[in-house]
């Protein structure tokens, strides 16, 4: 059984670029959540899906948006990175928002 | 807003030794989850225990063990027989019963272990 899967594991985008992190969450689970953990940090929420649409966000502008796909999968986009937006950013899924959440390994985002 | 709050940034235990990580907690729900998460270099957050708000009986997990004290809002992790595995960053957070509430996360405490 697949657990969360993350693509890609590293990235490296230059300041005013746009990115696309990918999650495919653990078979059976139709909800996914984004966190964004920067070093050193506890990971801060960014946005959950369920349904194919936004059920709860984070304090996060409206740079990071997301979707999610009817087979569950979902993305992450960041646009105009800035430094700050380098971190680990993890994807978790679980089935319907209230039973345990799995994590993936994360994506390391460098921005330079 | 709900807070979670981990006062001790790092801490060491010698092999096989007793370690215990604190948490603090701060909300006006009456009905919630609290957690212990493992992160190890590896970044991936591994959940060791989970604890149910209503229930007043300590959750254990083999060697893990939490002291969950509702009225002080205090949730620590006991770690017996410490290996080095054990080893990681480790994080405290809440959850509302709600659903599709959000995990809050403490800012972690790295723990060492000696051997």
């Amino acid at each position: 059984d697949a657990g969360v899967t993350q693509s890609p594991t590293h990235l490296i985008k230059t300041r005013g670029q746009q990115v696309t992190l990918r999650c495919s969450p653990k078979s059976g689970h139709d909800t996914v959540s984004w966190y964004q953990q920067a070093l050193g940090q506890g990971p801060q929420f960014i946005f959950q899906y369920y349904e194919e649409e936004e059920r709860q966000r984070g304090n996060f502008p409206d740079r990071f948006s997301g979707h999610q796909f009817p087979n569950y999968s979902s993305e992450l986009n960041v646009n105009a990175l800035l430094l700050g937006d380098s971190a680990l950013y993890l994807c978790a899924s679980s089935l319907g928002g209230y039973t345990e959440a799995f994590f993936g390994q994360g994506t390391r985002l460098t921005v330079v | 807003a709900q807070t979670v709050t981990q006062s001790q940034p790092e801490m060491s235990v010698q092999e096989a030794e007793t370690v215990t990580l604190s948490c603090t907690y701060d909300t006006s729900e009456s009905d919630y989850y609290l957690f212990w998460y493992k992160q190890p270099p590896s970044r991936q957050m591994i959940l060791v225990i989970r604890q149910e708000a209503y229930k007043q009986q300590n959750a254990t997990e083999n060697r893990f063990s939490v002291n969950f004290q509702k009225a002080a809002k205090s949730f620590s992790l006991k770690i017996s027989d410490s290996q080095l595995g054990d080893a990681a960053m480790y994080f405290c957070a809440y959850r509302s019963a709600r659903i599709g509430n959000k995990l809050v996360f403490g800012a972690g405490t790295i723990l060492r272990v000696k051997s």
